[in-house]
């Protein structure tokens, strides 16, 4: 069984500002781990995936993730936010089935 | 634009009825999946078809049933519908089978139960 565990509901960053966003996961087979962004009204689109190979993740709009399997971690970063990155972010796991576990989700809020 | 359809976009309905979700996967994903998502429960998985075969079974409640048809569209009917049945359901559909493969998102049916 798998599941994942997003610390914060509300992340707040000034625009140019470092984003973290944190997740933790826990999967009895060898995961792989997504990270989606939802905006307003919109379905969910994919920012990045881990499934095997290099551990830091490059994907969309600037973000990364690095997969940390001693610390059951897949946080999502961002150098520099922008007014545009504000939205709701999920972490999902699967394992040897396709179906997503989901997070309970994270929305950013990006100040000027 | 990530290629999956969904049909109606917002419906509203009353305590009891029956409605039909209405999903189009990416050309080619023979795979198919219903998810929910609401305030209290997030985003869960309901049921997953391949290449119209049942395949995997999340919290799908019993008044809830689906099914994926030849030329690979599925629907998801909900029955004798609640108000906790409002929520925003999502279809995603991927091409192949196994857990490394990346799902693509519809834009969600939003059902509004009154």
């Amino acid at each position: 069984a798998q599941s994942v565990t997003q610390l914060g509901s509300h992340v707040s960053v000034s625009e140019g500002a470092l984003v973290l966003l944190r997740c933790n996961y826990s999967s009895s087979v060898p995961p792989y781990l997504f990270w989606y962004v939802q905006y307003p009204n919109q379905g969910l689109q994919l920012l990045l995936k881990y499934t095997t190979g290099a551990t830091l993740v490059k994907g969309i709009n600037g973000f990364e993730a690095e997969f940390k399997k001693s610390e059951t971690s897949f946080h999502l970063t961002k150098p520099s936010a922008h007014m545009s990155d504000a939205a709701e972010y999920f972490c999902a796991v699967t394992g040897t089935a396709s179906k997503l576990t989901f997070g309970t989700g994270t929305r950013l809020q990006v100040t000027l | 634009d990530s290629g999956v359809t969904q049909t109606p976009k917002h419906l509203i309905t009353a305590t009891g009825q029956r409605v039909t979700l209405r999903c189009s996967p990416r050309s080619g994903d023979l795979s198919v999946y219903w998810y929910q998502q609401s305030l209290d429960q997030g985003l869960q998985f309901l049921i997953q078809y391949y290449n119209g075969e049942e395949r995997a079974k999340g919290n799908i409640l019993e008044r809830f049933s689906a099914q994926q048809f030849p030329d690979l569209h599925s629907e998801l009917n909900l029955s004798s519908l609640e108000l906790g049945d409002s929520a925003l359901y999502f279809c995603a559909s991927s091409g192949r089978w196994g857990g490394n493969t990346e799902a693509f998102f519809g834009q969600g049916t939003r059902l509004t139960v009154v």
